[in-house]
């Protein structure tokens, strides 16, 4: 079936200016998450959007940005005045069941939008 | 969230035997542990988890140590497909609200040699 999926697959943008990256999780799931991962790093967890709960935004760097989830499905990560430092592959990631569920159900990763800021 | 320790790079041979090791001293009782890889220029896929016995499925086996300190993702025959970087992750099952996303570290990275 029809994974994660993430667009643009690549953005170059001039510093300063905004971008929005969109992200489709798997239907059904009920949980989605954002990551980012810099060049030859880890990933690093940056939002997590459960139901209709309010979202957990404890990994976001700054407030320039901010995500929304609507309608329980399709979610958009926002960054405004990009700067050099943004630049990273932003993964998206949806699971059937919450985060904090016994179930365990296992992530599905997107492939990421590569975002490179000049 | 308990910490796992893996070796930076592993190499194999095709159509060999892989034994990737993870330790986690510090696990809890309530700690799943996770196995998740990534190819290049992909996002992470999950292979296998487990929490006290030993797993199996279509893409890998997890042998967990009978006092759950260290675990080893086994895959039986290597090939050129599998050079990845490998993720083992803790993640508690008691925990509430987000805390229970997964924390990458940095993994090892799988060469594979034809």
């Amino acid at each position: 079936g029809a994974g994660v999926s993430q667009s643009p697959s690549n953005k170059v943008t001039e510093k300063g200016k905004d971008v929005e990256l969109r992200c489709d999780p798997i239907s059904g799931h009920t949980a989605l998450y954002w990551y980012r991962q810099s060049l030859g790093q880890g990933l690093e967890f940056l939002i997590y959007f459960q139901g209709n709960s309010a979202p957990d935004k404890s990994g976001l760097p700054s407030d320039r940005f901010s995500a929304e989830r609507t309608g329980g499905s399709v979610s958009t990560l926002t960054i405004q005045r990009t700067q050099q430092e943004d630049s990273a592959v932003y993964l998206c990631a949806s699971s059937l069941y919450p985060a904090d569920s016994t179930n365990n159900s296992p992530l599905h990763f997107g492939n990421g939008t590569r975002l490179t800021v000049t | 969230d308990a910490k796992t320790t893996q070796p930076n790079s592993m190499e194999s041979n095709e159509e060999e035997p892989v034994h990737l090791p993870c330790n986690h001293s510090t696990i809890s009782g309530t700690d799943y542990i996770h196995w998740y890889r990534q190819l290049p220029s992909q996002g992470p896929e999950y292979v296998i988890h487990g929490l006290t016995s030993n797993v199996n499925n279509r893409m890998a086996s997890l042998a967990i140590a009978e006092d759950r300190k260290s675990s080893t993702l086994i895959l039986h025959r290597a090939t050129l497909r599998d050079a990845a970087v490998y993720y083992c992750i803790l993640r508690d099952r008691a925990l509430r609200g987000s805390q229970g996303n997964l924390i990458f570290g940095k993994g090892t990275k799988l060469s594979v040699k034809p």
